[in-house]
């Protein structure tokens, strides 16, 4: 299947400053690539869709501000966490989809988020 | 967006075969069924997909019935590898449609 990247796998941050997460489509042209938060024990809950070149689409109750994505290209979108607090702790997944011949999305391996 | 039910959990042993089906009644025209699994802290993992009749790959068979408000992951001969958390999701993602809703999944417990 098609390969997704997500780097870094971890990280630790300070409350307040800012982290960026990014996702890559390494072997064909993601035309949609879609973040996902999963708290221990549950499911994953989408954030935002964003397709290249447009500003991203955000679920009701994700604030865009704080939540930065772009998507510059058709094999790279990027996450930025703004003014982290403890309570933005949490696994962030990205998902790609587009011009593989099929419906289905792949995913990252995912970033662990630790704000102090 | 079709919504997913399956069951929260299941057990089984070392050589087993494992079915895990799921109900999706609001199935779109559209819709293929994608099933993923997803180990604790990584990302979910591609496992099949289908949109009618039976599908087969290296690890799995996907069996859809003609109405297609079902359908049913079958696992072979798991292994205790096989633990980890199975999701049954409807939609398609082609050409920037809506991003896939997860359900609570089915947590699939390998046992010697």
């Amino acid at each position: 299947g098609a390969v997704v990247s997500q780097h870094p796998s971890r990280v630790i941050c300070k409350s307040g400053t800012s982290v960026k997460i990014e996702c890559r489509s390494l072997d064909f042209q993601a035309t949609t690539m879609f973040w996902y938060r999963q708290f221990p024990k549950k499911s994953l809950m989408l954030m935002a869709t964003s397709n290249e070149g447009s500003k991203a689409t955000y679920e009701q109750g994700v604030e865009k501000d704080k939540f930065l994505i772009n998507h510059a290209s058709l094999t790279l979108s990027t996450l930025t966490v703004t003014s982290a607090h403890p309570e933005d702790s949490s696994f962030y997944i990205c998902s790609a989809s587009g011009v593989t011949g099929g419906p289905e999305a792949f995913f990252g391996q995912g970033t662990r988020l630790t704000v102090v | 967006l079709a919504k997913t039910t399956q069951p929260i959990s299941m057990d089984s042993y070392e050589g087993q075969e494992v079915n895990i089906t799921c109900s999706h009644n609001n199935i779109a025209t559209n819709d293929y069924i994608t099933w993923y699994q997803q180990f604790p802290s990584q990302g979910p993992r591609f496992i099949i997909q289908g949109y009618k009749t039976k599908v087969t790959n290296e690890v799995a068979s996907l069996f859809i019935p003609a109405d297609r408000k079902s359908s049913t992951l079958s696992l072979p001969r798991v292994s205790l590898s096989d633990t980890a958390v199975y999701y049954c999701l409807v939609g398609d993602m082609r050409g920037g449609a809506d991003g896939l809703t997860f359900g609570k999944g089915t947590h699939l417990i390998i046992q010697p």
